[in-house]
C-alpha cells in the first residue's frame, strides 16, 4: 500500500466552510497527488507535487488550494467548501523501478458538503 | 478529448471463466504508459498491472494479463479464472507527462462494473 494514509477518512460540513484533509506517506516519495473522484468519472487530478514547497495545478484545481512543508505530509485544503466538491478525494504517490512505473493510491476521504 | 475509452459500462462472467475489459486510448506522444486498476466496493484502487509503450511483451500479473494492440491502441485486460472477488469496478488510466519529465499524472476512463456470478 506505499505507506500511505488520508485523514479524516469521513467528513461532513457545512458549505462556505474552510476543510483541510491530510495525506501522509511514510516512504520518502518526491511526487505526490491529489485526485476527486465523482460518479460517472474516473478520477481526476486536482494537484500535485513534485518536492517540497513545490506544487503545481491539475485540470479541476479551482477551489482547492495544497501545501507540502515536509516531504511526507501533502495537504489539500477547500478554501470555502460548496456542494459541487461533495466528492471521494484520493491521494497518490508514484514509484517508478527499471520496469515499472505505478502510482499507488491513499484509502481516499469521503466528503460530504451540506 | 476523451483520451481513455472504457465502452462497456457493466460486464458480467461466471466464476472460474475468462472475461476481457475494454480500453481504448488516443496519444500522440510516442512514450507513454497504461494501467489498469481494481476499486472494489470499499473504495480502494488497487493497482493491477502496468504496460509500457516501448514494453515487447504483453504485461502479467498472476491471473490479469493485459492485451496489448499499439497499432489499434487498445489495452484491453484478461482476467483468468474469474473469482467472486474479483466482482469490482475497474479503471483504465494512461500516463500523461507533466512538468520535469519524471513526473505524470493518470487520465483515466470512466471505469467497467465486473460482476462475477457464481
Amino acid at each position: 500500500d506505499a505507506g500511505i494514509t488520508q485523514s479524516p477518512r469521513h467528513k461532513v460540513t457545512e458549505t462556505g466552510t474552510p476543510v483541510t484533509l491530510r495525506c501522509h506517506q511514510t516512504e520518502n516519495h518526491r511526487y505526490m497527488y491529489w485526485y476527486r473522484q465523482d460518479p460517472g468519472h474516473g478520477l481526476r487530478l486536482i494537484h500535485y507535487s513534485y518536492g517540497v514547497k513545490d506544487t503545481d495545478k491539475g485540470e479541476v484545481s479551482d477551489g482547492y488550494s495544497v501545501s507540502r512543508s515536509k516531504t511526507e505530509d501533502f495537504l489539500l485544503t477547500l478554501e470555502s467548501a460548496t456542494s459541487s466538491q461533495t466528492s471521494v478525494y484520493f491521494c497518490a504517490i508514484s514509484s517508478r523501478t527499471d520496469s515499472q512505473e505505478t502510482q499507488y493510491f491513499g484509502p481516499g476521504t469521503r466528503l460530504l458538503v451540506l | 478529448a476523451q483520451k481513455i475509452t472504457q465502452t462497456q459500462p457493466g460486464m458480467f462472467v461466471q466464476e472460474k471463466e475468462a472475461v476481457t475489459l475494454d480500453c481504448t486510448y488516443d496519444t500522440s506522444d510516442p512514450s507513454y504508459g497504461l494501467f489498469w486498476y481494481k476499486q472494489p466496493s470499499s473504495g480502494e484502487m488497487i493497482f493491477l498491472i502496468y504496460q509500457g509503450s516501448y514494453d515487447q511483451q504483453n504485461a502479467t500479473e498472476g491471473r490479469y494479463s493485459l492485451n496489448f494492440q499499439k497499432a489499434r491502441k487498445s489495452a484491453n485486460l484478461v482476467i483468468s479464472a474469474s473469482q467472486l472477488g474479483d466482482s469490482a469496478m475497474y479503471f483504465c488510466a494512461m500516463r500523461e507527462d507533466l512538468s520535469g519529465g519524471s513526473n505524470y499524472k493518470l487520465t483515466f476512463g470512466k471505469g467497467t462494473l465486473l460482476t462475477v456470478n457464481p
